[in-house]
């Protein structure tokens, strides 16, 4: 079983449609998770960031975590043409902190939204 | 604010060619990370430096492969022979200490 699954995709929805992204994963010593957007031949831009469980919103994007079944999402409400972009989760042990600070990856979700 | 700036950012060459993928990570951040990105495996991490120092090199794949970090803003990976399974987009990032990493807009390998 690989660390982090993440479905990619591709996802194409309307522009207004909330979207639904989703990881799992089954280390249990993750305690920070992360998602970042990736646009074509860019590299990848850190959108959101939590630690342990819970919701935190910025804007149009929350991130949901629940550690009890392993599982983080992000939505998007009211998506853009410009929020078209591969969406990689990830997720760490110990945080931004020195040397225990080693990302996995999801393999990422390509999204597509239509104008 | 200048971000981490790679090169080349594309790199076509032969298999048996020694390939050098060059990384300035942005001024005053003390770790860098060097990835390697391709459709079967994503997103994976090869070597990490923290004040120039390698602290975990774990995904490097194979003797063929060196980074070095001489000092705070200048990093290479290189790739010694290189051969087709090589290929992939390999990416910098840099962070400062207890921050996010920000990652350069990688280099585009192809070894044919």
């Amino acid at each position: 079983q690989k660390e982090v699954e993440q479905d990619p995709g591709p996802l194409s929805v309307p522009e207004g449609a909330i979207v639904s992204l989703n990881c799992t994963y089954s280390n249990s010593a993750f305690q920070y998770f992360m998602w970042y957007r990736q646009y074509s031949r860019k590299g990848p831009e850190l959108l959101m960031y939590t630690y342990s469980s819970g919701n935190k919103e910025d804007g149009r994007f929350t991130a949901q975590v629940d550690k009890s079944s392993k599982y983080i999402s992000l939505f998007i409400r009211d998506s853009q043409p410009s929020d078209s972009a591969t969406y990689l989760c990830a997720m760490s042990a110990g945080g931004f902190r020195g040397s225990n600070y080693k990302l996995t990856f999801g393999k990422g979700t390509l999204l597509t939204v239509n104008p | 604010d200048a971000g981490v700036i790679q090169s080349p950012r594309h790199e076509v060459t032969e298999m048996g060619q020694e390939v050098t993928l060059r990384c300035k990570p942005i001024s005053g951040h003390n770790s860098l990370f060097w990835y390697r990105q391709t459709m079967m495996r994503g997103l994976e991490l090869l070597i990490y430096f923290n004040n120039n120092v390698p602290i975990d090199d774990s995904g490097m794949p194979e003797d063929r492969f060196s980074a070095k970090m001489p000092n705070a803003s200048f990093s290479t990976l290189k790739i010694q022979p290189s051969e087709p399974r090589d290929s992939a987009v390999y990416f910098c990032a840099s962070s400062q200490e207890n921050q996010p990493q920000h990652f350069g807009d990688g280099t585009r390998l192809s070894i044919l």
